[in-house]
């Protein structure tokens, strides 16, 4: 099946700067990755998603970019502000409608 | 509109207990899930439900747990005989048709607590 390892664990960055959290796959059918973003107490909630098909997506501030020969994709935020800090999910979906997650990366926006 | 929903928000039980979690997925929505986030931990796939089709039990940690959905509408999450390494978030997701088309939308979860 799917595995999907996500770094770093733990990541802090000043208001303003930007982050990047990096996740990787294994299974070369997997053709859908969302990015879940989930704060205390709550259900994730998807903030961005790509497809096999387009290598990059911006929405906003964020922004996907997947590289299926190396099997990963990377989620970027920019101009980060303090309601960014939550904790962010990668996750691939085997090709199927099932989807394997990565371990989480706890965002920190410093003000 | 009304999004996914789930009861109880918090449940503490005894260890070897039976427990039943409710999901209450968006209307309209034919695919719905369960997933288990232990503390620290990412979600782990557990049941898929699809329209009136088989549900997909491959993430189903042992056979204390099952899952049925009534009237392709609420579904119930149940735990038998818990044991203390059960206590985790579950949270269930819907979606108007299964992955990839469609959209994930979770609920707030179920915390269990096993003593």
């Amino acid at each position: 099946g799917e595995n999907v390892e996500q770094h770093p664990s733990t990541l802090s960055v000043q208001e303003g700067d930007s982050a990047v959290i990096k996740c990787t796959y294994s299974d070369s059918a997997s053709n859908y990755f969302p990015w879940y973003k989930q704060e205390l107490g709550k259900g994730p909630q998807l903030i961005i998603d790509i497809r096999s098909n387009v290598g990059e997506k911006k929405d906003q501030r964020i922004a996907v970019t997947l590289n299926k020969t190396a099997k990963h994709f990377s989620l970027h935020i920019t101009e980060t502000q303090p309601e960014d800090s939550a904790v962010y999910f990668c996750a691939a979906n085997g090709g199927n409608e099932k989807l394997t997650f990565g371990t989480g990366t706890r965002l920190t926006i410093i003000p | 509109g009304a999004g996914v929903s789930q009861s109880p928000s918090n449940k503490v039980t005894e260890k070897g207990k039976d427990v039943e979690l409710r999901c209450d997925p968006i209307s309209g929505h034919t695919a719905l899930y369960w997933y288990r986030q232990s503390l620290g931990q990412g979600l782990e796939f557990l049941i898929y439900f699809q329209g009136n089709s088989a549900p997909d039990k491959s993430g189903l940690p042992s056979d204390r747990f099952s899952a049925e959905r009534t009237g392709g509408s609420v579904s119930t999450l149940t735990i038998q005989r818990t044991q203390q390494e059960d206590s985790a978030v579950y949270l269930c997701a819907s979606s108007l048709a299964g992955l990839p088309t469609y959209e994930q939308y979770f609920g707030p979860g179920t915390r269990l607590t096993v003593t």
